[in-house]
């Protein structure tokens, strides 16, 4: 079955400074990736995710690129603000199972003002 | 729109004590999930239902079974509870395949 490796598990950073994320998964056949965010307390949320036909997606602030044959994708967050403190989930999925998630084991970024 | 709710928020259990943690969405989605996290593990599927009538194991479903009531409703039981049990579980729902994941407030369990 397909395996998410996530790093750091923890990171921080100065605010301003960019922030990097990084996943490896083992599944071949996966074709989608999500990024969730999860405040303290709170439920995960979609920030932004990408399909295994296009290599990189932007949204402001959040980026995330797709390297097929090396089969990782990693998150990208530019100018970061104290904000942007949470926990970060990648995960992956194929077609056709259902919407079936396996998510990494997070990263806890720390943005310090 | 209430999005997806769940009950308990809280809910402590004696070993070998059963309960039923109960989901629903008013969204409309076909698909419906039940994952638990735990410190440094992160989201691990347990069950989940691609569409009405139908579910399927997850990653981790030793100890539960899972009914999908309706399009609504999809509920998650622990027959014999266990220490091992002790979890936050989060129900999350999907139009489909591929798009994004909407969950649940929670529940806290805690098994003793």
């Amino acid at each position: 079955g397909e395996n998410v490796e996530q790093h750091p598990s923890t990171l921080s950073v100065q605010e301003g400074d960019s922030a990097v994320i990084k996943c490896t998964y083992s599944d071949s056949a996966s074709n989608y990736f999500p990024w969730y965010k999860q405040e303290l307390g709170k439920r995960p949320q979609l920030i932004i995710d990408i399909r295994s036909n296009v290599g990189e997606k932007k949204d402001q602030r959040i980026a995330v690129t797709l390297n097929k044959t090396a089969k990782h994708f990693s998150l990208h967050i530019t100018e970061t603000q104290p904000e942007d403190s949470a926990v970060y989930f990648c995960a992956a999925s194929r077609y056709n199972q259902g919407g079936k998630l396996i998510f990494g084991q997070g990263t806890e970024l720390s943005v310090k003002p | 729109n209430a999005g997806v709710t769940q009950t308990p928020k809280f809910q402590v259990l004696k070993t070998g004590q059963s309960m039923t943690l109960q989901c629903a969405q008013d969204m409309n989605h076909n698909s419906m999930y039940w994952y638990r996290q735990d410190p440094g593990m992160g989201l691990r599927l347990i069950y989940y239902s691609a569409s009405e009538g139908t579910t399927d194991k997850g990653e981790v479903p030793n100890g539960y079974n899972v009914s999908r009531l309706n399009k609504r409703e999809f509920s998650l039981r622990l027959e014999s509870a266990a220490p091992s049990q002790t979890s936050v579980y989060f129900c999350a729902s999907s139009p489909g395949d591929r798009y994004e994941q909407y969950f649940g407030p929670g529940t806290r369990l805690t098994v003793t």
